[in-house]
């Protein structure tokens, strides 16, 4: 089985600043790397697919790299609505799925 | 608009059956596969099941297997999850999601999810 984890897992940062988070996997899964963004008793919400791509909708502030076992997402300029918790997602191995542990992101 | 809701949880006791349903609207159901993701108490995510758009095809978590039963109604769009021999450990909220696959089927991903149901395991 693959495992996730992210590192950090909660980091308190100030709206504009620049924010990284990391996601690292077992085993290499190619760019088969999923986040989303989860806030206090809602449902996840897809942010971004195959490590890059930006879910429609989703602000450009947000972008995502990496593969094979190391993945960042960084979020350039922070927002008030992005104090949330952002997990990472594999989906290498077709319909059996792993998230990383979570990063919260919460005011400084 | 993709709609899904989920029904179901409530309090039952360890070693009890419950069992879950996802209402979905707003799509042709049959084309996507689906699955349960669930959050305990203040924890993150965890995969649960997944099934495929013909119901043929079925994925569980260890955690789950062999007591967790993922099913899917196509004439009335409808996923459904058994939960058997529940365990405190189950205690969580189970959010259904829409699993969309792309690019020949590299590129998997949730990109809608309901607001999840409470299962609450205890004695």
């Amino acid at each position: 089985d693959v495992r996730m984890t992210q590192s950090p897992s909660s980091l308190s940062a100030s709206v504009g600043d620049r924010v990284t988070i990391t996601c690292r996997a077992s085993r290499s899964i190619s760019s088969y790397l999923n986040w989303y963004q989860q806030k206090p008793g809602k449902a996840p919400q897809l942010l971004m697919y195959a490590a890059s791509t930006l879910q429609s909708g989703v602000p450009s502030r947000f972008s995502g790299s990496g593969s094979g076992t190391n993945f960042t997402l960084t979020i350039s300029s922070l927002q008030p609505e992005d104090f949330a918790t952002y997990y990472c997602q594999q989906s290498y191995s077709t319909l059996i799925f792993t998230f990383g542990p979570g990063t919260t992101v919460d005011i400084k | 608009e993709v709609q899904l809701l989920e029904s179901g949880g409530g309090f039952v006791q360890p070693g009890g059956s419950l069992r879950l349903s996802c209402a979905t609207s707003g799509f042709t159901f049959g084309s996507y596969a689906m699955g349960w993701i669930r959050q305990a108490p203040g924890k993150g995510l965890e995969w649960v099941s997944t099934i495929n758009g013909k119901g043929d095809d079925t994925y569980y978590a260890d955690s789950v297997k062999g007591r967790f039963i993922i099913s899917r109604d196509g004439s009335d769009s409808t996923l459904s999850l058994q939960l058997n021999s529940l365990r405190a450990a189950d205690t969580a909220v189970y959010f259904c999601a829409r699993v969309s696959i792309t690019f020949g089927g590299l590129i998997i991903y949730f990109d809608s999810w309901g607001q999840g149901t409470l299962v609450t395991v205890s004695s």
